[in-house]
C-alpha cells in the first residue's frame, strides 16, 4: 500500500523568507509524485509533478521540488515567499502501473506572515 | 474554468433527505474520483470509476452511492446521512492509458455539505 506523510501541519514564513514543506512516501512500487495547493473553499490545483528523468522539477508560482528516491521525499521548495502563496499544501503519490488511485498526505498549511 | 464543474458548491441537508451531487468533466478522461476532505484528515477516496470500472472504498458506509453513466459524468447519491458526513466533496478527473500513461488529477472546487 502506498502512504504519504507531511510531517509539518502548520508552517508560518515571513513574506520574503525561503520555505520547505515536506514529505515523505513509502510504497512498494514505484509512484509518480505530485504536489498540489488549495486555497480556501477552492479545490486542489496542481503546483508540479515528477514522473521521471530529472529529479529536480519546477511548477507554477516559483515552487520546485525534488525527489529523492533515497529518502522516498519530494520535498517542496520556494525561495521567496509572498502573501499569495498562504494557502494549504498536498503531497500525493499514484502507482505508476495503475494510477488510476491518488493517495493524499494531511496537507501542510502555509501562513506567510506580512 | 477548472474543466470539472460540481454543482451544488454549497448544500445543507437534514438526515432524512436524500440528495446528490453532480460532477462534469469536460477534459475528455476517462476516470473519475470522489474524495471527502474532512477537517484535519487526509483526503479520502471514496470512488474511482476508471475505464468503466468501478473501485471503491470499503470503510464508505453504503448511505453514500455512487453512479457513472458515461466517461463525463459522475453523481453522488445521499441518504439518511449523518453529521459526520459534514465535509467537502471532491470530484477529480484523470486520464489513464495503461501502465506508465496517466496524468494527474485534476479537481473541481467541491461541494461544501452540511447534515443537521
Amino acid at each position: 500500500a502506498q502512504s504519504v506523510t507531511q510531517l509539518d501541519s502548520q508552517v508560518p514564513v515571513f513574506e520574503e523568507a525561503p520555505v520547505e514543506l515536506r514529505c515523505n512516501y513509502s510504497s512498494s512500487v514505484s509512484v509518480y509524485l505530485f504536489w498540489y495547493v488549495q486555497y480556501p473553499n477552492q479545490g486542489l490545483q496542481l503546483l508540479l509533478k515528477y514522473l521521471s528523468g530529472s529529479t529536480l522539477v519546477k511548477g507554477i508560482n516559483g515552487f520546485e521540488a525534488e525527489f529523492n528516491k533515497s529518502q522516498t521525499s519530494f520535498h517542496l521548495r520556494k525561495p521567496s515567499v509572498h502573501i499569495s502563496d498562504t494557502a494549504e499544501y498536498f503531497c500525493a503519490v499514484t502507482k505508476t502501473n495503475t494510477g488510476n488511485q491518488f493517495y493524499f498526505g494531511t496537507g501542510t498549511s502555509l501562513t506567510v506572515i506580512p | 474554468e477548472t474543466g470539472v464543474t460540481q454543482t451544488p458548491r454549497h448544500l445543507v441537508m437534514g438526515m432524512t433527505n436524500k440528495k446528490s451531487l453532480k460532477c462534469e468533466q469536460h477534459l475528455g478522461h476517462n476516470a473519475m474520483y470522489w474524495y471527502k476532505q474532512s477537517a484535519k484528515k487526509p483526503l479520502e477516496l471514496m470512488f474511482v470509476y476508471s475505464l468503466e470500472e468501478r473501485v471503491e472504498n470499503n470503510s464508505v458506509p453504503s448511505r453514500f452511492s455512487p453512479e457513472c453513466p458515461n466517461s463525463s459524468h459522475l453523481f453522488l447519491h445521499l441518504h439518511t446521512l449523518q453529521p459526520e458526513d459534514s465535509a467537502l466533496y471532491l470530484c477529480a478527473s484523470s486520464q489513464s492509458n495503461g501502465p506508465g500513461l496517466n496524468t494527474e488529477a485534476f479537481f473541481g472546487q467541491g461541494t461544501r455539505l452540511t447534515v443537521v
